[in-house]
């Protein structure tokens, strides 16, 4: 089974500074997709960047972008010029591309507090 | 809007009541899920449908039951509620085979005292 682990229980930045929060997944697929959702007090779930294994190039989205190591099985996000809209708890999740079996399986998340 | 609706949104439950949290989508997805959420635990499977008329059990599944009564709706029954499922519970769906990640609903806070 798939494991995401995020050992960064709370991390805290600067406004307008730049903040890595770690990611690591252990699996035995080649091809599989990974995801960052971002939890704000409101509770809803909100994706953040998405990326596909199979593709080298790392996703980015405005100030978010990731890093993906495959061999490494390493999944950071990085979110530059940071915003005090961005606190909230980060979820990194992993999805096989089984067709029928599209679970996500979440780390347990990462606090990120905006310091202004 | 279109999107994931849960109902409802707060509740308070006695140790050994019973209810049902609906899930209903209109998205025309396929797959349904639904997941509890606990503090340093991250989000956990509870159940899934991969297609109407089919459950599956997740990672978490005692003391749950489910059902999928057409292609819009997923619901989760608490039989006989324990303090131990006080929680936030998500119910979400998705595309089948496509890349897209789930549509969450707003979520559920069940207490049990």
């Amino acid at each position: 089974a798939q494991t995401v682990t995020q050992s960064q229980p709370e991390m805290s930045v600067q406004e307008a500074e730049t903040v890595t929060l770690s990611c690591t997944y252990d699996t035995s697929e080649s091809d599989y997709y990974l995801f960052w959702y971002k939890q704000p007090p409101s509770r809803q779930m909100i994706l953040v960047i998405r990326q596909e294994a199979y593709k080298q190039q790392n996703a980015t989205e405005n100030r978010f972008s990731v890093n993906f190591q495959k061999a490494a099985k390493s999944f950071s996000l990085k979110i530059s010029d940071s915003q005090l809209g961005d606190a909230a708890m980060y979820f990194c999740a992993y999805r096989t591309t089984n067709f029928g079996n599209e679970k996500l399986t979440f780390g347990t998340g990462t606090r990120l507090t905006i310091i202004p | 809007n279109a999107g994931v609706t849960q109902t409802p949104k707060f509740q308070v439950l006695k140790t050994g009541q019973s209810m049902t949290l609906q899930c209903a989508q209109d998205m025309n997805h396929n797959s349904m899920y639904w997941y509890r959420q606990d503090p340093g635990m991250g989000l956990r499977l509870i159940y899934y449908s991969a297609s109407e008329g089919t459950t599956d059990k997740g990672e978490v599944p005692n003391g749950y039951n489910v059902s999928r009564l057409n292609k819009r709706e997923f619901s989760l029954r608490l039989e006989s509620a324990a303090p131990s499922q006080t929680s936030v519970y998500f119910c979400a769906s998705s595309e089948r085979g496509r890349f897209y990640g789930y549509t969450f609903g707003s979520g559920t806070r069940l207490t049990v005292v």
